[in-house]
């Protein structure tokens, strides 16, 4: 089976602090992808990577950035948190060279940011 | 913009029918599609996907495809109480991430 870890179920941060949300799928996927999800608007994919050292943009990634150095590990900063950066925080990863194959989520981090 | 439209719900069905779940999306071009079940308080998990016009079955669980009419929708037979989540629809258009439906609440009434 798949897995993907999120280092934190639970995460509260103070407003200005530079937060880590580190993934790790065990499957050798290629693709890898942060979402946040919030009542009412969905799953919002903030970045998304294909390869070692590659990254890019999703529908919302302003305040966020990411770093992927080895291929099974995808992380998500917030360089000074804000409170409407308060979240659920899902990781996924897919398999192959194409981004259309099914995604399988990590089991979240619910970010509060003080 | 690419869009997966669902109706948000809640879904409300007696213990032991049908529910039946739809979507619609945008892109005409758009080849996979996927349904997940997403529990209060917890991540997505993949549920069924199809790639070809018609029905797939499995289980209690159907997906039909109708991509003349851009309409995909989930049927769970013989609902049970533990079917009540949210159900997430996702379709793949092309070379670009999955784009993801805002769900819909179904409750299942014991």
């Amino acid at each position: 089976d798949v897995k993907v870890t999120q280092s934190s179920r639970y995460l509260v941060k103070r407003t200005g602090e530079k937060v880590f949300l580190e993934c790790v799928q065990d499957m050798d996927h290629e693709n890898m992808f942060w979402y946040r999800q919030d009542p009412g608007l969905g799953l919002r994919l903030i970045y998304f990577s294909y390869d070692v050292k590659m990254k890019e943009k999703g529908d919302i990634p302003e305040g966020y950035s990411v770093s992927r150095e080895k291929k099974e590990r995808f992380s998500l900063i917030l360089e000074s948190a804000s409170t409407n950066q308060t979240s659920m925080y899902l990781c996924a990863s897919s398999p192959g060279t194409t981004w259309g194959n099914e995604q399988f989520f990590g089991p979240g981090t619910r970010l509060t940011v003080l | 913009q690419k869009e997966v439209e669902q109706n948000s719900g809640p879904l409300s069905v007696p213990e032991g029918a049908i529910a039946s779940l739809n979507c619609t999306y945008s892109d005409r071009g758009s080849q996979s599609f996927f349904w997940y079940r997403q529990y209060s308080g917890k991540s997505p998990e993949l549920i069924m996907f199809i790639y070809s016009n018609g029905d797939k079955e499995d289980g209690r669980f159907t997906a039909q495809l109708n991509k003349a009419s851009q309409y995909v929708s989930l049927l769970i037979r013989d609902s049970q109480p533990s079917d009540s989540a949210t159900y997430l629809c996702a379709v793949n258009s092309g070379n670009t991430p999955l784009v993801f439906g805002k769900g819909t609440r179904l409750s299942v009434i014991a």
